[in-house]
């Protein structure tokens, strides 16, 4: 098994930019593909990033990702920040028969 | 569009069992592999287990590995998640969700609203 590893929280004002880290323990972050999911209190999780960098239709694209394989990992970046972009962000992935979350990462738009 | 809905949550006793289901609507459930994913209060989430489209290969955490079983019946567009032994630790809403692929991966995708399964004497 492998870990992910994400700040605990990150904050920002509205209309600024934020990057979240997520950073593979072991392995290589580039041999599998990583995910990110939005959670707002209360509610399930959606999906906002697969396959490192691509969006599904009807997800802003102030939403991007991205992998940096000098610093084993992966991260998700936030543009013009809005109020409603404050949640909890997981990254996810995989290896052989298992399947991996990040710890996840509040972020508070302020 | 597609509509997952888990039912069975609830309050038992340590060492009980526990049946979770998941109803799926708006997509072609047999086409799909599909998880169960838990969040226990306050915490992140962690993947439970993982089955095929067909059933035919099921994979598991090593947390609940021997004490859940991952089932699905197609033709009702039903997956279950029987829950044996359990533990104060399996406290956590679980989720159910869709492993939708490319022609290069799969990752959980359509999530439902969850089910909360409360272990406690």
């Amino acid at each position: 098994n492998f870990m992910l590893t994400q700040p605990h929280s990150v904050s920002e004002s509205p209309g600024k930019t934020v990057t979240i880290s997520c950073t593979r323990g072991s392995g290589s972050i580039a041999s599998n593909y990583v995910q990110w999911y939005q959670q707002r209190p209360g509610s399930a999780p959606s999906i906002v990033i697969y396959e490192d960098n691509q969006r599904p239709s009807g997800v802003s694209d102030r939403f991007s990702g991205s992998i940096d394989r000098s610093s084993n990992s992966a991260s998700l970046t936030i543009s013009g920040l809005k109020t409603e972009d404050e949640a909890d962000y997981y990254c996810q992935s995989y290896n052989s028969n298992n399947q991996e979350f990040g710890g996840g990462t509040k972020l508070t738009v302020l | 569009q597609v509509q997952l809905v888990e039912s069975g949550g609830g309050v038992v006793q340590p060492g009980r069992s526990l049946r979770l289901s998941c109803a799926a609507s708006g997509l072609t459930f047999s086409g799909f592999g599909m998880h169960w994913v838990r969040q226990a209060p306050g915490k992140g989430l962690e993947w439970v287990a993982l089955i095929w489209y067909d059933g035919s290969t099921k994979y598991y955490a090593d947390s609940v590995k021997g004490r859940f079983t991952i089932s699905r019946d197609n033709s009702k567009n039903t997956m279950f998640l029987q829950m044996n032994s359990l533990r104060a630790e399996d406290t956590a809403v679980y989720y159910c969700a869709t492993d939708s692929c490319s022609t290069t991966s799969c990752y959980p995708d359509s999530w439902g609203q969850g089910t909360l399964v409360t272990v406690s004497s």
